[in-house]
């Protein structure tokens, strides 16, 4: 059975950079039929898609976030990860990874807490 | 950009009930690319529906998906405890390529 782990820091200063990591198991990264995407969702608001992944290496983004965002994959930890540049308070969210099958996210990570504060 | 805005924000029914939820898009979006994920307090979002209306492995024949164009609907035939949750729409389309409402809170009543 698959699963996603993210892994990262709780508390990023303002004006730093996130940075997480979700390791997968149960199934291979490499596997052509999946991209793989982080979403995150700010406390009380709606889930928001931030970007996607292939284990080639191609990526697409928000446009909204694309200016700060980077995700890259190591098939050889079996894991990608996500950064995010000059984060504010708005960028406090639950950070999720999740397979990507064609259109659909499923199944996610349980998701971790990343407070933007000093 | 494609806005989904779904009703009611919160729906309070009874286990039992059958409860309906909307999901309406700003543009038309193709049924193939509309989704529903449940989601539990302190859990990771489900997928439940796909392509508007086809279930997803191990989804309780008491939910359906319909619609079509804007106007797209969850339905839960019969509430069971455990449906007590946050159901969030998603599509696939014009930039952002993935987008979600903001989601219906489904309490008992």
């Amino acid at each position: 059975q698959l699963q996603l782990q993210e892994s990262g820091p709780g508390l990023v200063k303002p004006s730093e950079t996130l940075s997480l990591t979700c390791i997968v198991s149960g199934g291979s990264i490499s596997s052509s039929d999946y991209y793989w995407g982080w979403i995150r969702q700010p406390p009380g608001k709606a889930l928001e898609w931030i970007g996607s992944i292939y284990y080639s290496g191609s990526t697409y983004y928000n446009p909204s976030l694309k200016s700060r965002v980077t995700i890259s994959v190591d098939t050889s930890k079996n894991q990608f990860s996500l950064k995010l540049s000059s984060v504010t308070a708005a960028d406090t969210a639950v950070y999720y990874c999740a397979r990507q099958y064609g259109t659909l996210f499923d199944p996610w990570g349980q998701g971790t807490l990343v407070t933007v504060s000093s | 950009e494609i806005v989904l805005t779904q009703s009611p924000g919160t729906l309070s029914l009874s286990p039992g009930e059958r409860a309906t939820l909307s999901c309406r898009a700003s543009q038309s979006v193709s049924s193939t690319y509309l989704a529903w994920y449940q989601q539990k307090p302190g859990q990771a979002p489900r997928l439940l529906i796909y392509g508007a209306s086809s279930r997803a492995t191990g989804i309780p024949d008491r939910f359906s998906g319909s619609g079509s164009g804007t106007d797209f609907t969850l339905t839960i035939s019969r509430l069971e405890p455990e449906d007590f949750a946050v159901y969030y729409c998603q599509q696939y389309g014009s930039s952002p390529r993935y987008s979600f409402g903001q989601g219906t809170k489904l309490e008992i009543k």
